[in-house]
C-alpha cells in the first residue's frame, strides 16, 4: 500500500534561519508531489507542484524553494526564514494507480513550523 | 478562477443529530470535482468524500454524504448521526484543471468550518 511521510513533525527556528522539510512517498512510481500551507486558522494554499525529478512549478512567489531530488522524495527548503513562513505545512501525493481526479490527495501529517 | 466557499466559521450539534456543512464553489471549467476533507486536532488531512461534475448520483460514503445542486453551485456535505469524534475542522476543495498529461490536479480550498459536537 502507499505510504506518505513527512518530517519533522514541529519545529521551531529562529528568524534568518535555513529550512528543509523533507517528505517521501512509498508503494508508487512517479507520483505526482505537492507543499501546501495551511496559515492558523484558514485553509491550504498550494505552494509548489512536481510531476517528476527535477521538474518543479511554483505556485505563489516567496521566501522558499522546493526540489525534488529522487522520484518520491520532495524537499521544501529555505535559506532565511521569515516570522510569516511560520505555519502548517502539508506534503500531498497524486497519481499512481489512483484514480486521477476522483481520490484527490493523500496528504502527510504535516509539519508545525513556528518561527521566532 | 476557482473559488469555493465555506460560510459557517463553525457550528455547534448534538451527539446523534445530522449536520449539514456549507460549501459554494465558481468555476468558468465544465469538468470538475468537489471534495471534502476532515481535518482532527492533529492536523492530518483525511479524504472523506467525492463529487464528480458529470456524476448523476449524489455521491455517499457511510455516515457522509453529498448534496449536491450544480445549477446551485452548491455542495454541501452531509453527517447523519454525529459523533463526538466528529469533532475537526472541514474543507471543501474543488479541482482544478488537470495540470499536465501525468494528471497532477491542483485543489482550491475553502476556509473550512469548525464542527463541535456536544455530548
Amino acid at each position: 500500500s502507499q505510504t506518505i511521510h513527512q518530517w519533522p513533525a514541529t519545529l521551531v527556528q529562529p528568524v534568518g534561519s535555513p529550512l528543509s522539510l523533507e517528505c517521501t512517498v512509498e508503494g508508487t512510481s512517479n507520483p505526482n508531489l505537492y507543499w501546501y500551507r495551511q496559515a492558523a486558522g484558514r485553509g491550504l494554499q498550494l505552494l509548489f507542484y512536481s510531476v517528476g525529478i527535477g521538474q518543479i512549478s511554483s505556485e505563489v512567489p516567496q521566501n522558499l524553494s522546493a526540489s525534488r531530488p529522487q522520484d518520491r522524495q520532495f524537499i521544501l527548503s529555505s535559506k532565511k526564514l521569515l516570522l510569516s513562513d511560520s505555519g502548517f505545512y502539508l506534503c500531498a501525493w497524486s497519481g499512481g494507480r489512483r484514480r486521477p481526479g476522483v481520490d484527490g490527495y493523500t496528504f502527510g501529517s504535516g509539519t508545525r513550523l513556528t518561527v521566532v | 478562477a476557482q473559488k469555493i466557499t465555506q460560510t459557517q466559521p463553525g457550528m455547534f450539534v448534538q451527539e446523534k443529530e445530522a449536520v449539514t456543512l456549507d460549501c459554494t464553489y465558481d468555476t468558468s471549467d465544465p469538468s470538475y470535482g468537489l471534495f471534502w476533507y476532515k481535518q482532527p486536532s492533529s492536523g492530518e488531512m483525511i479524504f472523506l468524500i467525492y463529487q464528480g461534475s458529470y456524476d448523476q448520483q449524489n455521491a455517499t460514503e457511510g455516515r457522509y454524504s453529498l448534496n449536491f445542486q450544480k445549477a446551485r453551485k452548491s455542495a454541501n456535505l452531509v453527517i447523519s448521526a454525529s459523533q463526538l469524534g466528529d469533532s475537526a475542522m472541514y474543507f471543501c476543495a474543488m479541482r482544478g484543471p488537470v495540470l499536465l498529461i501525468q494528471g497532477a490536479q491542483k485543489l482550491v480550498f475553502g476556509q473550512g468550518t469548525r464542527l463541535t459536537i456536544n455530548p
